[in-house]
C-alpha cells in the first residue's frame, strides 16, 4: 500500500464549478499536510496546508482533515482554466525520517 | 514566503561529463534540502536528504557516487551528476525547510533544473 494515495486522474472540471481533489495517507501519526500544485514543466508551489481536522479556507481553495478516517481533500471553487494543472497531496508524519511523502499527484483540466 | 533559488534553470552537456546543480535559500537558513528527480508525466522522485555539515542520506537506489551532495553552508546545497549519461536527463527539483518558519515541515521548492545529456 502506497503511503500517501491520490487518483491520477485526469479529472475534467467545467469552468465555474467545484473541483475535489481527494488523498489518503496510511501513517495515522502524520501530523502536517499540505496540498502543492504543479504546472507542466515547472516546479511544485505550495498553495494549502491543514494540521488539525475540519476546514481550512483561503480565497477559492478549501483543505479538509479527517484524521480519523485518514483522508485530506482539496476544493476548489469557480474553477478557472488556469487551475488546470497537477495537485500533489503531502504528509509529513513523525515516523518517516523527518520527511514529506508525497502523492503521485492528480490531474485537474478545467474546461471552458 | 521563504524563496528558494537554482542555478542553472537548464544545462546541456555531452555523455561523460559531470554537472552541478546549486539549490540556495535565499531569505531563510536551511539545516535541511531536499533533492528530487522528475521524469515527464511521471511523479517526483525524492533522490536525497542533504544535511548541513554532515552526510546526505540518499533514498535506496539512488548511487552515492554517481549523485554527489554538497551540504556546506546554511544556504546552500549542491548536487554534482558524475559521468552524466542520456538516462540522467530529467527535472532535477530541490526543496527546502524553514525550520522558523511558522510550520518548520513545510518545504519551499525551487524552479527546478532541466538536465539534458546528449
Amino acid at each position: 500500500q502506497k503511503e500517501v494515495e491520490q487518483n491520477s486522474g485526469p479529472l475534467s472540471v467545467p469552468e465555474g464549478a467545484i473541483a475535489s481533489l481527494n488523498c489518503t495517507y496510511s501513517d495515522r501519526g502524520s501530523q502536517s499536510f499540505f496540498w502543492y500544485r504543479q504546472y507542466s514543466g515547472k516546479s511544485p508551489e505550495l498553495i494549502m496546508s491543514i494540521y488539525s481536522n475540519g476546514d481550512k479556507e483561503d480565497g477559492r481553495f478549501t483543505a479538509q482533515l479527517n484524521k480519523a478516517s485518514q483522508y485530506v481533500s482539496l476544493l476548489i471553487r469557480d474553477s478557472q482554466p488556469s487551475d488546470s494543472a497537477t495537485y500533489l497531496c503531502a504528509v509529513f508524519a513523525a515516523g518517516s525520517a523527518s520527511k514529506i511523502i508525497f502523492g503521485s499527484g492528480t490531474r485537474l483540466s478545467i474546461r471552458p | 514566503g521563504a524563496v528558494v533559488s537554482q542555478h542553472p534553470s537548464r544545462v546541456i552537456c555531452k555523455s561523460g561529463t559531470s554537472v552541478k546543480i546549486e539549490c540556495r535559500s535565499l531569505d531563510f537558513q536551511a539545516t535541511t534540502m531536499f533533492w528530487y528527480r522528475q521524469f515527464p508525466k511521471k511523479s517526483l522522485m525524492l533522490m536525497a536528504t542533504s544535511n548541513e555539515g554532515s552526510k546526505a542520506t540518499y533514498e535506496q537506489g539512488v548511487e552515492k557516487d554517481k549523485f554527489l551532495i554538497n551540504h556546506a553552508s546554511l544556504t546552500l546545497s549542491t548536487l554534482t551528476v558524475t559521468s552524466a549519461h542520456p538516462e540522467d536527463s530529467s527535472f532535477y527539483i530541490c526543496s527546502a525547510r524553514d525550520m522558523s518558519g511558522r510550520d518548520p515541515n513545510e518545504q519551499f521548492f525551487g524552479p527546478g533544473t532541466r538536465l539534458t545529456v546528449l
